[in-house]
């Protein structure tokens, strides 16, 4: 079975700094997606990046990007920049490439905002 | 742009009755699931749904649960005796391709 792991319960940047989150999956798989999913507070799931297995180029969202190790099966989420809002629980999740359509989530890094 | 609704945001019930919870999917979309997440816990799979038919489900989606999509816009979890255990954020997705899914805001399902 596919799991995902975010190893950082919690994390903190200052305003205008930048932040990393790690992920790692495990996975026999050769074509799947991974996502990040941000949480407010509102706790309405908003998906942040996407990316496919088979590009080797990393996605980017303006201020957000990924760093894809598809050998070390490492997503992490790059934030530069960071402001207020950004601050949220934040959800990498995988899906199978083919033939499966549920999200695998790992357990969430909360990020805070330090003005 | 197009949003996942879901209805109603709280639903409070009595341990044993049964619960409908109500999403409205993005108008295009296809494929529709039901996730929960138990406060503090991680965002769980239960259901996936395409072609008026369930397509994949998980371990805790078990004879107490069904889904439906009654209308053609409308698609319904429903809930036949909630548990306490029932009590949980459930969110409604849906996706075009199956690829990259809409959540709804959610709806914060107390059992007492």
């Amino acid at each position: 079975a596919q799991t995902v792991t975010q190893s950082q319960p919690e994390m903190s940047v200052q305003e205008a700094e930048t932040v990393t989150l790690s992920c790692t999956y495990d996975t026999s798989e050769s074509d799947y997606y991974l996502f990040w999913y941000k949480q407010p507070p509102s706790r309405q799931m908003i998906l942040v990046i996407r990316q496919e297995a088979y590009k080797q180029q990393n996605a980017t969202e303006n201020r957000f990007s990924v760093n894809f190790q598809k050998a070390a099966k490492s997503f992490s989420l790059k934030i530069s920049d960071s402001q207020l809002g950004d601050a949220a629980m934040y959800f990498c999740a995988y899906r199978a490439g083919a033939g499966s359509y549920q999200l695998t989530f790992g357990k969430g890094t909360k990020l805070s905002v330090i003005p | 742009e197009p949003e996942v609704t879901q209805t109603p945001s709280h639903q409070v019930t009595q341990m044993g009755q049964e619960v409908i919870l109500r999403c409205v999917p993005i108008s295009n979309h296809l494929y529709f699931y039901w996730y929960r997440q138990i406060l503090g816990q991680k965002v769980e799979f239960l259901v996936s749904f395409y072609n008026n038919e369930i397509s994949e489900k998980s371990e805790i989606f078990d004879d107490q649960f069904s889904v439906e999509r009654p209308d053609g816009s409308n698609f319904t979890l429903k809930i036949r005796s909630t548990k306490l255990e029932d009590s949980a954020m459930y969110f409604c997705a849906s996706s075009r391709e199956g690829g990259k899914l809409f959540f709804g805001s959610g709806t914060q399902l107390s059992v007492l």
